[in-house]
């Protein structure tokens, strides 16, 4: 079954505490990307990873590193976690179409920050 | 401020009932998806619609994409129970490959 895993799905943690968000995609997609998000903002795109070894930031970066040394594996990491980053996360992967990619989600990873 | 605007951002209507729902921007978009969230899980896509004017139909759905490519709108015919959800327009600007930007979404009740 084609899917994108999340893990955690829930975490609770204090301010500062290094922290790591693993997502694994199994459908070979080269695009993935993480996102945050809160009430009335929508879905904001943190990082993207147009394929091995490339990343790039988004619209909501600061805070955030990633890291694609698979092609199957996009990790979150949160260096040193604020409570302004308690958030619903999700990391997607993208199959590329003429005329629109189509973005595979993952479950969500609910996050907060003390 | 939001690049694409959703409304209404909260519907709540009797099973049975029409709706629409708008998505809309200033700026003009190669593409526009709209995508349906359930409490729990990630968003699912729906629809893309690439061609200015374009009319597609999913069941009792039904989505439109403006003739500038600025807008759209979706319309769900005697709604059920198991349409409610949050619904998210998604656009691909003209001057991005691949990067989409999300609109807040509509969160839509239907009640039995």
């Amino acid at each position: 079954e084609a899917q994108v895993t999340q893990n955690p799905r829930y975490l609770i943690t204090v301010t500062g505490k290094k922290l790591t968000v693993t997502c694994s995609q199994n459908m070979n997609h080269e695009y993935m990307s993480w996102y945050r998000q809160d009430p009335g903002l929508g879905l904001r795109q943190i990082y993207y990873s147009m394929n091995v070894e490339v990343t790039d930031k988004g619209d909501v970066p600061e805070g955030y590193k990633v890291s694609r040394k698979e092609k199957r594996n996009f990790p979150l990491i949160l260096e040193s976690p604020s409570p302004n980053q308690t958030s619903l996360y999700f990391c997607a992967s993208s199959l590329r179409r003429e005329g629109g990619n189509i973005q595979y989600f993952g479950a969500g990873t609910r996050l907060s920050v003390l | 401020t939001q690049l694409l605007e959703q409304s209404p951002q909260f519907l709540s209507i009797q099973e049975g009932e029409n709706l629409t729902v708008y998505c809309n921007s200033s700026s003009v978009f190669s593409s526009l998806q709209w995508y349906r969230q359930e409490p729990g899980e990630g968003p699912v896509l729906l629809v893309t619609v690439v061609t200015g004017g374009e009319v597609k139909k999913l069941k009792r759905l039904t989505f439109q994409f403006g003739d500038a490519r600025k807008d759209s709108s979706l319309h769900i015919t005697a709604a059920q129970p198991g349409d409610t959800g949050l619904y998210l327009c998604a656009g691909k600007l003209e001057t991005s490959y691949d990067k989409v930007i999300f609109g807040p979404g509509t969160s839509l009740s239907v009640i039995p």
